[in-house]
């Protein structure tokens, strides 16, 4: 099973500053990772797949980049309602694996 | 509109049985695979199977294989989580969720399974 590292595990970030979220698999999984959001008691939302591609719905400040192993969640000038859980899932090989998130919060 | 709504919340007993359910409406559910991913209090998420409901072919995750069953009803469009002996280290939230088009399996894997469409949880409680 491939392991998926987040980082850093707490982001404070002030409103409109940019925000940039790590996710490192142990092995690679070519553009096979999504990003998902979760805010406190909400149900998970997809934001990214394919590395790259933005989920129906999902503003255009939000931005997936990288390949292979590395892989980074832009949040290009935060919002207040931007505060939740990332978690970052690769699916390129079985059994798909979530990261352990990282929790982003406003200044 | 793609929906999946669950059963409501359950509390239990250590050793008891159990059944979720998930009810899919807005799409074919037989043409789109079914997950379920596991969230215990305070923690991330963890994938444990999916089922298509179309020809009732059931992945696990290797942790969940043995511990947990997946099945689905194609005549009321309904998955379902079932536990035959719960412990008190099964309680979390339990969500559905229904991977992307592109999602499909071969005999020895799966691919493209990100889900796209959740429902809203069923917080499972284990305790004596």
């Amino acid at each position: 099973e491939k392991v998926m590292t987040q980082s850093p595990a707490t982001l404070s970030v002030s409103p409109g500053a940019r925000a940039t979220l790590s996710c490192r698999a142990s092995q690679t999984v070519s553009s096979n990772l999504a990003w998902y959001q979760q805010k406190p008691g909400h149900v998970p939302r997809l934001l990214i797949y394919g590395a790259s591609t933005r989920a129906t719905g999902i503003p255009a400040r939000f931005s997936g980049g990288g390949s292979g192993t590395e892989f980074t969640l832009t949040i290009s000038s935060l919002q207040s309602e931007d505060s939740a859980i990332y978690y970052c899932q690769q699916y390129n090989d079985w059994p798909p694996e979530f990261g352990q998130g990282t929790k982003v919060e406003i200044k | 509109e793609v929906q999946l709504v669950q059963s409501g919340a359950e509390l239990k007993k250590p050793g008891e049985s159990l059944k979720i359910s998930c009810e899919a409406s807005g799409y074919t559910f037989t043409n789109y695979w079914v997950g379920w991913v596991r969230q215990m209090p305070g923690k991330g998420l963890e994938w444990m199977g999916i089922i298509h409901p179309g020809d009732s072919d059931t992945r696990y995750s290797p942790s969940f294989q043995g511990q947990v069953t997946i099945s689905a009803d194609r005549s009321t469009s309904t998955a379902y989580l079932q536990w035959d002996s719960l412990e008190a280290s099964d309680t979390a939230m339990y969500y559905c969720a229904r991977p992307s088009s592109r999602a499909h399996c071969s005999s020895s894997s799966c691919y493209n399974v990100f889900f796209d469409s959740w429902g809203q949880g069923t917080l499972v409680t284990v305790s004596s």
